[in-house]
This record gives C-alpha cells, sequence and structure tokens, in this order.
C-alpha cells in the first residue's frame, strides 16, 4: 500500500522568508511525486513532479521541490514567500511500478503573514 | 486551453435524495477521475476511467455510487440515496494518459446532505 504524510497541518511564515512543506510518502516500487494547491472554492492546481532524472524539481511560481530517496521525503519549497502563497497544499504519490492510483496527504496550510 | 469544467458548483440534497455531478474533461483527455474530499482531508480515489472503460473502482462505495463515461468524453458521477456522510467535495480530474502523467483537476461540486 502506498502512503503520503504532511506532518504539519499548518505552517505559517513572514512574507519574504524561506518556507518549507513537508512530505514524507511510503510505496512500493518507484515514487512519482507530485505538489498541488488549492486556494479556496478552487479545485487543486498543478505545481511540479518528480518522475525520475535530477533531484531538485522546479515548478510554478517559484516553488520547488527535492527529492530525497533516503529519507523517503519531498519537501516542498520557496525562497521567498509571498502573501499570495497563502493556500492549502498537497503532497501526493503514485507507485511507478504498479497501478495508476495516486494517493493524496492530508493537506498542509500555508499562511504568509505580512 | 480549456481547463475541467464541473457542474453544479454548489449542491444541498436532504438525505436519501439522489444527486448528479456532471464532468467534462480537458479536450483529448483520455483518463477521467473522480474524488471525493471530505472537509479537511486530502482527495481520495473514488474512480477511474480510461476513455469509456473503469480502470479503478475499488474505493467507490457501489452501493449508492455509481459513475459512467459512455461516449469516452464527459462523465456522470450519481449518488442514490443520499447519506450526511457524502457530504464532501466531489472533484474531477483529467490527464492524457495514466502513468507519468499529470491529473488536471477541476473545480470541484461542493455537495451539502441535510
Amino acid at each position: 500500500a502506498q502512503s503520503v504524510a504532511q506532518p504539519e497541518d499548518q505552517v505559517n511564515v513572514a512574507e519574504g522568508n524561506p518556507l518549507t512543506v513537508k512530505c514524507t510518502y511510503s510505496v512500493s516500487g518507484n515514487p512519482y511525486l507530485f505538489w498541488y494547491v488549492q486556494y479556496p472554492n478552487r479545485g487543486l492546481q498543478f505545481l511540479l513532479k518528480y518522475i525520475t532524472g535530477d533531484n531538485l524539481v522546479k515548478g510554478s511560481y517559484g516553488f520547488e521541490a527535492e527529492f530525497n530517496k533516503s529519507q523517503t521525503s519531498f519537501h516542498l519549497k520557496k525562497p521567498s514567500a509571498l502573501v499570495s502563497d497563502s493556500a492549502l497544499y498537497f503532497c501526493a504519490v503514485r507507485d511507478g511500478n504498479a497501478g495508476n492510483m495516486l494517493t493524496f496527504g492530508g493537506g498542509t496550510r500555508l499562511m504568509v503573514k505580512p | 486551453e480549456a481547463g475541467v469544467a464541473q457542474s453544479p458548483r454548489y449542491k444541498i440534497i436532504e438525505k436519501r435524495q439522489s444527486v448528479a455531478f456532471w464532468c467534462n474533461p480537458i479536450s483529448g483527455h483520455a483518463t477521467l477521475y473522480w474524488y471525493q474530499q471530505i472537509l479537511g482531508q486530502g482527495p481520495k480515489l473514488l474512480i477511474q476511467f480510461q476513455n469509456n472503460g473503469v480502470v479503478d473502482d475499488s474505493q467507490l462505495p457501489k452501493d449508492r455510487f455509481s459513475a459512467e463515461r459512455l461516449k469516452g468524453v464527459d462523465s456522470t458521477l450519481k449518488i442514490q440515496p443520499a447519506k450526511l456522510e457524502d457530504s464532501a467535495v466531489y472533484l474531477c480530474a483529467s490527464s492524457l494518459g495514466t502513468h507519468q502523467e499529470t491529473q488536471y483537476f477541476g473545480p470541484g461540486t461542493r455537495l451539502l446532505v441535510l
């Protein structure tokens, strides 16, 4: 079975400071990892994904994530947070070796204060 | 490029009533997904279609939920009869294929069962 853990329900950061939203995963095979963002009353918007290759993945709106196989982590990062980054962030994983199901974490609410 | 369309955006019904949601995926996307997102949780896959065939419906409560994608484009998700615990946001997503492809989400339908 595959699973995703987002250990923080909420992350607070001041505008202009770097931010990190944590994600760890568990799959039997090769992990395909995704980050999505959800604004109020909106669907999920794709930010970035890791399939293979470079462990540092760059995505939309200045976000990036680092795949760490030994720590089974895929933390989302941004060097300088904006107030407009405040939203709900979801990490998701798919087992690249078996099945097509995408499993989501419980989400982390990011609050960026001016 | 138009995104995934869903309707209605909001629906309020009483328990034991029936309800249907509609989804139109991104043009050319062969794979369509229905997710249930309960408040405070990540989305959970209900059913996945590849063209007009079901790929995975293992988490669909088949005693009350049904879905179809007859012509391989639009899809309808139905709940009959609804229960209080069905109150959630129902998200539709689509992707070009399955394996490594990114899923793109619609705005969702917010269902409240009273």
